[in-house]
């Protein structure tokens, strides 16, 4: 079966810090992935996505850059974290074969606060 | 620019009564739309999903949704509210010749005793 593990789940940096997510899916080859951040009381933003190796689309510019060594490996960094960095960061995975009209399937989310 | 709107940060319901969430998108060719559900500290999970078949789409736990063209919507429906139905609702779409999902702000449903 086809599943996207995220790590960490909880993270607490302090401003400045470096930071890396990781999310990795199984079950699929050759997927779309994205990574989307939700702030508190806001919907989803997209950062970033890939649909293959060392290919990567960012959307909004920041702080924050994504990465993809492999097929099913999505790293999101950053270099120095701001505070406005904080919030819960979920990656997403559009399974090959499922086309434009195939639904994302979400990790469970890292939940990342800046202090 | 291509868009889509959730009307309603928050609502709240009855248990037992109609849930009606809003959901509007801006965009001169129908796109794909999705109506994903969140509950507190998880990923999203799909409710159901339109792409160009029936314009009534039946998801999963009851709820249903109508595509309508000429009002450029895709509102969420269930006949009767169930408690663990409280969660947050977030509308997407994703337009024809690409791959990027947008989603609305959500809306957080709020189910009474």
């Amino acid at each position: 079966s086809q599943t996207i593990h995220q790590w960490p789940a909880t993270l607490v940096q302090p401003v400045g810090s470096p930071l890396s997510l990781e999310c990795t899916v199984e079950g699929t080859s050759n997927p779309n992935l994205y990574w989307y951040r939700q702030a508190a009381g806001r919907g989803l933003q997209l950062l970033f996505y890939s649909v293959g190796i060392g290919q990567i689309s960012s959307e909004v510019p920041q702080n924050l850059s994504a990465s993809r060594p492999q097929d099913r490996q999505f790293i999101l960094s950053s270099k120095k974290l701001l505070l406005s960095d904080s919030g819960f960061y979920l990656c997403a995975c559009l399974f090959s074969g499922t086309g434009r009209t195939g639904e994302l399937f979400f990790g469970e989310g890292s939940r990342l606060t800046v202090l | 620019a291509q868009s889509v709107t959730q009307l309603g940060s928050h609502v709240s319901v009855s248990e037992g009564a109609l849930v009606l969430l809003r959901c509007n998108y801006s965009s001169s060719v129908p796109p794909y739309l999705f109506w994903y559900v969140q509950y507190p500290n998880q990923g999203l999970q799909l409710l159901l999903k339109y792409t160009s078949a029936a314009t009534l789409v039946k998801g999963i736990n009851g709820f249903e949704a109508e595509f309508k063209k000429s009002e450029t919507s895709f509102h969420l429906t269930k006949p009767s509210a169930h408690m663990s139905d409280a969660a947050e609702y977030f509308c997407a779409v994703r337009f024809t010749g690409g791959f990027k999902t947008i989603f609305g702000a959500g809306t957080r449903l709020f189910v009474k005793a």
